[in-house]
């Protein structure tokens, strides 16, 4: 049973660009949440997708966005990349919404903005 | 902002108990205790969860005190693989986004 895969592992962009972001949750999974992770710190809630719908976000700017697709898997897009979107970026999932709040996370995107 | 208060590092050697402490004076009647550890470049990992009764599992206890304002996890035999940064995090038990604290780096000693 595959567990939360993200993809790429690393990516490097220059300030400007657009970047996007992959994951695929555990299989049975529904939800979708995605967060950043600056060097030293520990993840930051970015936005939730449930039903292909954004249901929850974080404190971030409309330069993030996302999507979740019909088989569950999501995309995170940045746009207008900053030096300050440096970071390590997690998704996690989790079986609907009344169950008790385990998130199962994967290993990472690297993302580098030059 | 995180609602909890841990230690920013922690020392234990390998094969005694560690026991990792938090503070949430300000957790709600509805919100539980979790517990995740992040191994260096890896993702987070779920430990335990509980809301005013002890837990435990194969991985580890928590102990919640009465007025559930302060929690502690407890690793029974560490080892050098439990090296890591503990989160303490409390939450709501549905499925909002977590709220995470810069945490506790454990350090397993040999």
């Amino acid at each position: 049973d595959a567990g939360v895969t993200q993809s790429p592992t690393h990516l490097i962009k220059t300030r400007g660009q657009q970047v996007t972001l992959r994951c695929s949750p555990k299989s049975g999974h529904d939800t979708v949440s995605w967060y950043q992770q600056a060097l030293g710190q520990g993840p930051q809630f970015i936005f939730q997708y449930y039903e292909e719908e954004e249901r929850q976000r974080g404190n971030f700017p409309d330069r993030f966005s996302g999507h979740q697709f019909p088989n569950y898997s999501s995309e995170l897009n940045v746009n207008a990349l900053l030096l300050g979107d440096s970071a390590l970026y997690l998704c996690a999932s989790s079986y609907g919404l009344v169950a008790k709040n385990i998130q199962y996370f994967g290993a990472g995107t690297r993302l580098s903005v030059l | 902002d995180a609602k909890t208060t841990q230690p920013p590092s922690m020392d234990c050697a390998e094969g005694r108990a560690a026991n990792l402490p938090c503070n949430h004076s300000t957790i709600s009647g509805n919100e539980y205790v979790y517990w995740y550890r992040q191994i260096h470049s890896q993702g987070p990992q779920y430990i335990i969860h509980g809301l005013k009764n002890n837990e435990t599992n194969e991985m580890a206890s928590l102990i919640i005190t009465e007025d559930r304002k302060s929690s502690t996890l407890i690793l029974p035999h560490a080892t050098l693989r439990d090296t890591a940064v503990y989160y303490c995090i409390v939450s709501p038990g549905g499925a909002d986004g977590l709220t995470f604290g810069k945490g506790t780096h454990l350090i397993i000693q040999p």
